[in-house]
This record gives C-alpha cells, structure tokens and sequence, in this order.
C-alpha cells in the first residue's frame, strides 16, 4: 500500500510479557516516529528515527522500551516487560528526508496494546 | 519547552453549520509550523492544515480554515458547512522549523460531533 503500515491492528497480552510492535513507512521517506496516545491524551512522543539513528530518544518512558531501524525502513517498537499503564495506542508516522523545514508526517492506523 | 493548548475537550455542531476549534501554544522559536490533525474513529491521524509562522496570510483548505494569531500565539480552526463526516478528534500541533524533520508537539485534543 501506499500509506504507513502498522502491525499488529490489535495486541492483547498479559501483563510482564514483552511485545514488539512494526511499522512499514512509506517508500522514500527517511523520518520515522513512534507516538503514544492513551486514552483520552493527546499523542505524547517517543522516539524518532532519521534514517536508521534515533537522534531523539527523550521521550521513551522506560527503559522497558527500545526500538531499532533497519534499512532504512521498518521500524519495531519493543516493550519488555509490559505493565497496565503502557496500554495506548501506539502511532507511528513517517515524513521526507531531511530539506527545508519539518515534512509533514503521515500517520499509520496505530496498534492497540492492551495488557491485562 | 515547547506546550500546545486545547481549552475545549468537546464541541459538537449542527450539520451545514460553522464551528471554531481552539487552540493556543506557548514557544520561544520564532520561526515553527503549526498543524491541525483529525482522527476519526479509525484512529488514523489525518493532516488537515498546515501553517508557516512566517506566513502572515492565514492557511485555508476547502471548508478548514485557520486565523493565527502569532503575537497571541492562538491558532483556531474554522470548520465551514460542517458535515457528518468531520465527526473526529481533532489535535493541534507545532512542530520546529528546521532544516531537518523533528517530532511534534501535540494538545490533547478536541472531540468535534456534528448533529444531523
């Protein structure tokens, strides 16, 4: 397809178990990012890749979360661990390389994690 | 740090009808960008319209139109000849101006039901 593809559409696992995310920019686009959004928030930001660095990675909560970039491209999200409180949905966004000024981000349907 | 402000967690309007979503932010940068963003039920975020803080003529989209107010730091959206179809969360957003792509900085949001 031709927009940001994220699996899985739906997670529900149980509390202490770790989850890996994926998001499948779109071809081209070099930025990537991961949002979180929980209920009723608006989206709060987590990290962001420029190719396969993360020049940015202030915003992740814990150090139960990782993420990597490979090729370019794809990016996982991993969780360690889970606990209730990092049940949200979990958005990513990719946008143009580098030029003039911030491209606009296109944004993925996002997956549901939901911890028991 | 950079902050966006969204003072209505909820409006609703009648079909065909106008409605103005506010949204105020608080920067030291005097060059940025300010988006506004719709999720509907989907969850995916849309890109609704995009504002140049360089820019002094304010940013219109079909029926979405904005009214910055840079020295105040406001950035409303007016929504014309509302429809159905706008029922969503909408999100203000500023992001930096930069030669380069960095996150956003999202409000929490403003649940817009439009009433046949």
């Amino acid at each position: 397809g031709a927009g940001v593809s994220q699996s899985p559409s739906n997670k529900v696992t149980e509390k202490g178990k770790d989850v890996e995310l994926r998001c499948d920019p779109i071809s081209g686009h070099t930025a990537l990012y991961w949002y979180r959004q929980s209920l009723g928030q608006g989206l709060e930001f987590l990290i962001y890749f420029q190719g396969n660095s993360a020049p940015d990675k202030s915003g992740l909560p814990s150090d139960r979360f990782s993420a990597e970039r490979t090729g370019g491209s794809v990016s996982t999200l991993t969780i360690q661990r889970t606990q209730q409180e990092d049940s949200a949905v979990y958005l990513c966004a990719s946008s143009l390389g580098a030029g003039f000024g911030n491209q606009p981000q296109h944004f993925g349907d996002g997956t549901r994690l939901s911890i028991l | 740090a950079q902050t966006v402000t969204q003072s209505q967690p909820e409006m609703s309007v009648q079909e065909a009808e106008t409605v103005t979503l506010s949204c105020t932010y608080d920067t030291s940068e005097n060059n940025y960008y300010l988006f506004w963003y719709k999720q509907p039920p989907s969850r995916q975020m849309i890109l609704v319209i995009r504002q140049e803080a360089y820019k002094q003529q304010n940013a219109t989209e079909n029926r979405f139109s904005v009214n910055f107010q840079k020295a105040a730091k406001s950035f409303s959206l007016k929504i014309s000849d509302s429809q159905l179809g706008d029922t969503a969360m909408y999100f203000c957003a500023f992001g930096f101006f930069n030669s380069g792509n960095t996150p956003l900085v999202f409000g929490k949001g403003t649940r817009l039901s439009v009433i046949a």
